[in-house]
Order: structure tokens, then sequence, then C-alpha cells
């Protein structure tokens, strides 16, 4: 069935230090591959996505990388800033179900230590 | 533009209890999906709605329901509460394409005591 498997569960960098968080999923026919950031209190919101034709895609300080054969997916965050602290998802759709239906990891608490 | 509009955004019931919650998508949004947020299961995603369809349906009791309006507006129902049902339910919108960025509101935080 669907899963995705999100480690660590909490994460602690200093301040200027990189950040990953690791996600591998197991259903072969996903395509679509999000993370979206949660502030305390507030929203989830898109930071970066990728599709399966993809192997690494960039936004400034974050980048995504995507190993369909392995079936795991990675966000890193470099030069990280205090802002950076929150809950980050990773999550995978699959091309019948569409962007829509995301089955979420459970969840990183990242913290950035100034 | 305004972003997604959930109502209300907090809410006690008590047990065997029904609850109806809102949501307005952004405009020109066709799809309206529902997550249960919850410490212990993280975004588990409820339904999802296109132009007054459900279009998709995750793996809850059918004490969960909802529905779409014309004007793309969203209505969810928990019938028969349960202490596990307290949770934020998150609301998103989006085009309603297979891949693309999900709009989600500030939640509705429902407390089943």
């Amino acid at each position: 069935g669907e899963n995705v498997e999100q480690h660590p569960s909490t994460l602690s960098v200093q301040e200027g230090d990189s950040a990953v968080i690791k996600c591998t999923y197991s259903d072969s026919a996903s395509n679509y591959f999000p993370w979206y950031k949660q502030e305390l209190g507030k929203r989830p919101q898109l930071i970066i996505d990728i599709r399966s034709n993809v192997g690494e895609k960039k936004d400034q300080r974050i980048a995504v990388t995507l190993n369909k054969t392995a079936k795991h997916f990675s966000l890193h965050i470099t030069e990280t800033q205090p802002e950076d602290s929150a809950v980050y998802f990773c999550a995978e759709a699959g091309k019948i179900q569409g962007a829509q239906k995301l089955v979420f990891g459970q969840g990183t608490r990242l913290t950035i230590n100034p | 533009k305004a972003g997604v509009t959930q109502t209300p955004r907090y809410l006690i019931k008590t047990r065997g209890q029904q609850v109806t919650l809102s949501c307005s998508p952004i405009s020109g949004h066709r799809s309206v999906s529902w997550y249960q947020q919850t410490p212990g299961q993280g975004l588990q995603f409820l339904f999802e709605y296109f132009s007054e369809t459900q279009r998709n349906k995750g793996n809850f009791p059918g004490r969960f329901s909802g529905r779409q309006f014309s004007n793309s507006r969203s209505e969810m129902n928990v019938s028969t509460l349960e202490l596990g049902d307290s949770a934020l339910y998150l609301c998103a919108s989006s085009l309603g394409g297979s891949t693309g960025e999900l709009f989600f509101g500030e939640g509705s935080r429902l407390t089943v005591l």
C-alpha cells in the first residue's frame, strides 16, 4: 500500500550548517514528490517539488534529490537560518490519483540553533 | 487574491455529536481536498472533490463525508464523533492538475470531549 517513511523525526543544527531530511516510499507508480514546510501554528506551505523525470532540483538554499530505483528522495537545506525552524513534510502522489491525494511522511521538526 | 478560508477555526463537541466544517477555496480553484492532522498520525488524506464530484477518497470510516458546491466551496461532515476525531482538519485547494501546489487553509481545530 501507500506509505512514506521520513527520517529523522527531529533534527537540530547550528545556524549556517546544512540539514538533510530523507524519505522513502513504497509505490513504484509515484511520480510527484513535494515538500511542505509548516511553521508553528501556521498552515503547511509548498517549498519545493520534484517530478519523477528529474533527479535533482534546486531553489536557492533548498534542493531536492530523487532516486527512483531506490525509491527515496531527500531535502537539503544549506546555510540554515533561524527562520528555517519548522516542521517539514515530504509527500508523494501517484499518476492516477494526482497531486490532490498526497501521502505524507510523519514530519521532521527542524530546529536551527543560533 | 484571497487565500483558502476555513470556518470555524475552533470548535468543541462531545462524543456522539456531529460536526460540519466549511472551506472556501482560492478563486478559480476547482479542486478541494481535506486532510486530518494529528500529532501521532501526521497529515492523512480524507477526500478530494473536483467540480462537485468526489474524485479521491482516503481510508477513513463512513462517518466522514463531504461535498462540494457549484461555486467550489466544500464542506466535510463527521457524524457520531469519537474522542479520536480530535484533530486539526485542513482543507487545501488547487487547480486540479496531476501535479501542482496545494494551498492550505489555516484549519479547523476540533476537540471532542
